[in-house]
């Protein structure tokens, strides 16, 4: 199976600041990577597709970026509805695999 | 505008079948280009891709589960199913349906229903 590891596991941050957290497979994945972000008690809300592309509905504040084996997700300004957990997803092997998740709590 | 509701026994005793649905509603299931999907969250924990059914009836599953795991159709209902049997603690979680779609990606979600393993 394709391993998708996350990291920070978490972090501290205030309304405002901008953050990138990223995601790394365990091998290339073209641009199949998603990512997902989960409230407390709710199904996880897509954000971003094929590594950058922006789902309908969601915020222009959130960007994904990169290829191969290396990914990044950015909130350019933090907003109080972000604190949140984020997973990415890899889509490009059958077996569809999650990273473990970064969850972002206020500073 | 597709909407997923999981629904099932809250419930399972060691060693017993795991049995769970999920009725799609405002699409047939049996339309267009989709995988439907279970995915499962231990409390606390990250998501697990437990299998897929495509529309035609190809499945393919997690092979962690060991063969376990069953997916099916049900077009009469428009509705798809998971049985996961010879379940352990382990397996307690709460677990979501969703549809793949030709992006590669789950959406929509159902809202998730929690499965507890325990006599």
């Amino acid at each position: 199976d394709i391993q998708v590891t996350q990291s920070p596991s978490s972090l501290s941050a205030s309304v405002g600041d901008r953050v990138t957290f990223t995601c790394r497979a365990s091998q290339s994945i073209s641009t199949y990577l998603n990512w997902y972000q989960q409230k407390p008690g709710k199904a996880p809300k897509l954000l971003i597709y094929a590594a950058s592309s922006l789902q309908s509905g969601v915020p222009s504040r959130f960007s994904g970026s990169g290829s191969g084996t290396d990914f990044t997700l950015t909130i350019s300004s933090l907003q109080p509805e972000d604190f949140a957990t984020y997973y990415c997803q890899q889509s490009y092997s059958t077996t569809r695999t999650f990273g473990q998740g970064t969850k972002v709590e206020i500073k | 505008q597709v909407q997923l509701q999981e629904s099932g026994p809250g419930l399972v005793k060691p060693s017993q079948t795991l049995s769970l649905t999920c009725p799609v509603s405002g699409g047939s299931i049996s339309s267009g280009s989709y995988y439907w999907t279970w995915i499962r969250q231990p409390a606390g924990k990250g998501l697990e891709w437990i299998g897929r059914i495509y529309t035609s009836g190809t499945t393919n599953y997690n092979p962690s589960l060991k063969s376990r795991a069953t997916i099916s159709l049900d077009t009469s209902k428009n509705q798809f199913s998971l049985k996961l049997n010879s379940v352990t603690a382990a397996d307690t979680a709460v677990y979501y349906c969703a549809r793949e779609n030709d992006n590669y990606v789950f959406d929509p979600w159902g809202q998730g229903t929690l499965v507890t393993v325990s006599s």
